[in-house]
């Protein structure tokens, strides 16, 4: 069972345009979301990650909106450059009171940015 | 600050041979350690994961073991490889349950 869905599998931007890819989870344990970014042929590099206690977290060009209600959180790219070009994971965890930090990841986003 | 290496960076081995991936962490004690699978194009796929020396969780039954010598090392090990073993293998750390840190992974093809 996918504990964290993410949509959609692939986006096109053109540059300068939004863009915005969307994750929901079940697990009302889980307390941290961080996102990743993943150019080919390397590892995932933390990008952003946010708490439920907060609804936004923005950093620089990237924000993640959260609503805990919905059990939802999604991240936008602002201004999105052809360098951004990339794959998109967001991710969940129980982080407080856990040792281990066992991460559930979402399929991920391709994401292509048109000059 | 804390780094992880994980080497070789590509590999091309024949099927039925063994295998051995290293991963080291640096600057840090104690570190959960995880090996993940990556697909072409495809998600990751939780393999192993440790939270400390000579314990070793495994979440997908297959054809490849892990093992924890050290506080930082975790290396990934098979003694006959499958065509479907090739992949894009990732180690990570993390502490607690905040995020992990991926090293640049081992790309692994099997003729």
């Amino acid at each position: 069972q996918q504990q964290v869905k993410q949509s959609p599998q692939s986006l096109i931007v053109q540059k300068g345009g939004i863009s915005i890819i969307n994750c929901a989870y079940e697990n009302t344990a889980f307390d941290y979301f961080p996102w990743y970014q993943q150019f080919p042929g390397k590892g995932p590099a933390l990008l952003i990650a946010i708490r439920p206690d907060v609804s936004e977290k923005k950093e620089g060009r990237f924000t993640i909106s959260f609503n805990k209600s919905a059990k939802q959180f999604s991240l936008h790219i602002m201004d999105s450059q052809p360098g951004d070009s990339a794959t998109y994971f967001c991710a969940a965890s129980i982080d407080r009171g856990s040792t281990l930090g066992r991460l559930y990841f979402g399929r991920g986003t391709q994401l292509t940015v048109w000059p | 600050s804390q780094t992880i290496h994980q080497w070789p960076a590509t590999l091309v081995q024949p099927v039925g041979s063994p295998l051995s991936l290293e991963c080291t962490v640096e600057g840090t004690s104690n570190p959960n350690l995880y090996w993940y699978r990556q697909a072409a194009g495809r998600g990751l796929q939780l393999l192993f994961y440790s939270v400390g020396i000579g314990q070793i969780s495994s979440e997908v039954p297959q054809n490849l073991s892990a093992s924890r010598p050290q506080d930082r090392q975790f290396i990934l090990s098979s003694k006959k490889l499958l065509l479907s073993d090739s992949g894009f293998y990732l180690c990570a750390w993390n502490i607690g349950g905040l995020a992990q840190h991926f090293g640049d992974g081992t790309r692994l093809s099997i003729l």
